[in-house]
């Protein structure tokens, strides 16, 4: 049982370039999130998806785009890197109702 | 907007002891409560929740939280620490509703156990 899974686990960008993050959830799960993790800082929401062809804005939205075209696959993407964007980053899916968050294992990106 | 305060960045304990982290939360009503614990390099994984019900909580690896209203806690316990219990815990609040909801974490709380 796979639960939720992010490719790559880690990733060096020079500033400017583009990257695609990906997450998949064998799940089924409605709800999906994208997170960021930096040293003192726990989590931050980045962008979340309620539902398949649907994104909105977290905490922390600058920067970055998402898409949802697949229930499972949840993308978080970044058009032009910038140094600020290193960190760990974390998907997370939800079943509905009272159901806890499933975190994958992280992708460490790091942006010279 | 909700948010979370975890009071101790660091907290050292003897293998055997015993162990409560703080947290405590502002939100306007109840909110939906959770820790997690992050082992180096891992994911979040969760080991209890609150949504409503029975304000002591129990979850995996023998941990326990308690939920008071009174004082904006959600501290969660363990009577006895094992040396793999070792990691970091975060603490987690979100609005309560149903449906899809957003996680504010605390800044967490990195445990390191003693032989």
């Amino acid at each position: 049982n796979a639960g939720v899974t992010q490719t790559p686990k880690f990733r060096v960008l020079k500033t400017g370039q583009s990257m695609t993050l990906l997450c998949a959830q064998d799940m089924n799960h409605e709800y999906m999130y994208w997170y960021r993790q930096d040293p003192g800082m726990g989590l931050r929401l980045i962008h979340y998806s309620v539902g398949e062809g649907t994104t909105a804005k977290g905490e922390v939205p600058d920067g970055y785009n998402v898409s949802r075209l697949k229930k499972q696959n949840f993308l978080l993407g970044l058009e032009s890197a910038a140094p600020s964007q290193t960190s760990v980053y974390f998907c997370a899916s939800q079943g509905q109702g009272n159901q806890p968050q499933h975190f994958g294992d992280g992708t460490r990106l790091s942006i010279l | 907007a909700q948010s979370v305060t975890q009071p101790d960045i660091h907290i050292t304990v003897s293998e055997g002891a015993s162990l409560e982290l703080r947290c405590n939360y502002s939100y306007g009503a109840t909110p939906y409560l959770f820790w997690y614990v992050q082992s180096p390099g891992q994911g979040l994984q969760l080991l209890l929740k609150y949504f409503s019900g029975d304000t002591l909580v129990q979850g995996i690896k023998g941990f326990e939280a308690e939920f008071k209203r009174s004082q904006s806690s959600f501290n969660l316990r363990k009577p006895s620490v094992h040396w793999s219990d070792a990691a970091e815990y975060f603490c987690a609040v979100a609005p309560s509703g149903a449906g899809s909801y957003q996680l504010t974490f605390g800044k967490g709380t990195k445990l390191s156990v003693i032989p």
